[in-house]
């Protein structure tokens, strides 16, 4: 299994709702990550778990909330969002953070705030 | 990590090679060239990935130039399916598994 499933696909809120991303991974990774992407632009780095530790933070609002309540799972909680946070949301995940290790992404979660 | 720069886009007839630069010149002894793909409505896709010496694995291969200040992803005979974004990337030993995208090269494959 190499797959990372994260859900929900296609998510819409408004700017006062609290809704949650969620990323599984069944390879035994044990490094996860959160991107961002815009159309037509390429993927951001926003968080970095090693072991289940957050480990980078590319200085993102607080809006914005990574868990990772055990090494197959990575949520990101949503809180108070802009419309310009509207994006895509990838999830990734490597066997560890060294230089060799492959990334797998999964196909993300399209965002809508409204 | 060292900056690259592709070109912004390319155009391959089906069947043919495709052969994508790459340019990172100021890169660093322990930095790596890697290449994704991302095919549109999907999440970015590893390649391949190398230090000085060419590779190659059943996706593609990579050129890597002596002075290591470019390199050159070759797809032997692309489809229509591998119609996508290409990136390069650099990583750098102890980054701590960040991999940092640049702009990209948009790849069509034309019948």
């Amino acid at each position: 299994d190499t797959e990372v499933t994260q859900t929900p696909k296609h998510l819409v809120m408004g700017m006062t709702n609290k809704k949650s991303l969620k990323c599984e991974q069944h390879m035994g990774h044990r490094a996860m990550y959160w991107y961002k992407q815009k159309a037509k632009k390429p993927p951001e780095l926003m968080f970095v778990y090693s072991y289940e530790k957050l480990s980078i933070n590319e200085s993102v609002p607080s809006r914005f909330s990574p868990e990772c309540p055990n090494s197959s799972l990575l949520n990101l909680h949503l809180h108070a969002l802009q419309p310009e946070d509207s994006a895509l949301y990838l999830c990734a995940s490597s066997q560890g953070t060294g230089v060799y290790e492959k990334l797998f992404f999964g196909s993300g979660t399209q965002l809508s705030v409204l | 990590d060292a900056k690259t720069t592709q070109p912004p886009s390319m155009d391959c007839a089906e069947g043919r090679a495709a052969n994508l630069p790459c340019n990172h010149s100021t890169i660093s002894g322990n930095e790596y060239v890697y290449w994704y793909r991302q095919i549109h409505s999907q999440g970015p896709q590893y390649i391949i990935h190398g230090l000085k010496n060419n590779e190659t694995n059943e996706m593609a291969s990579l050129i890597i130039t002596e002075d290591r200040k470019s390199s050159t992803l070759i797809l032997p005979h692309a489809t229509l399916r591998d119609t996508a974004v290409y990136y390069c990337i650099v990583r750098v030993e102890g980054g701590g598994g960040k991999l940092i995208f640049g702009q990209g090269t948009e790849l069509s494959v034309k019948p």
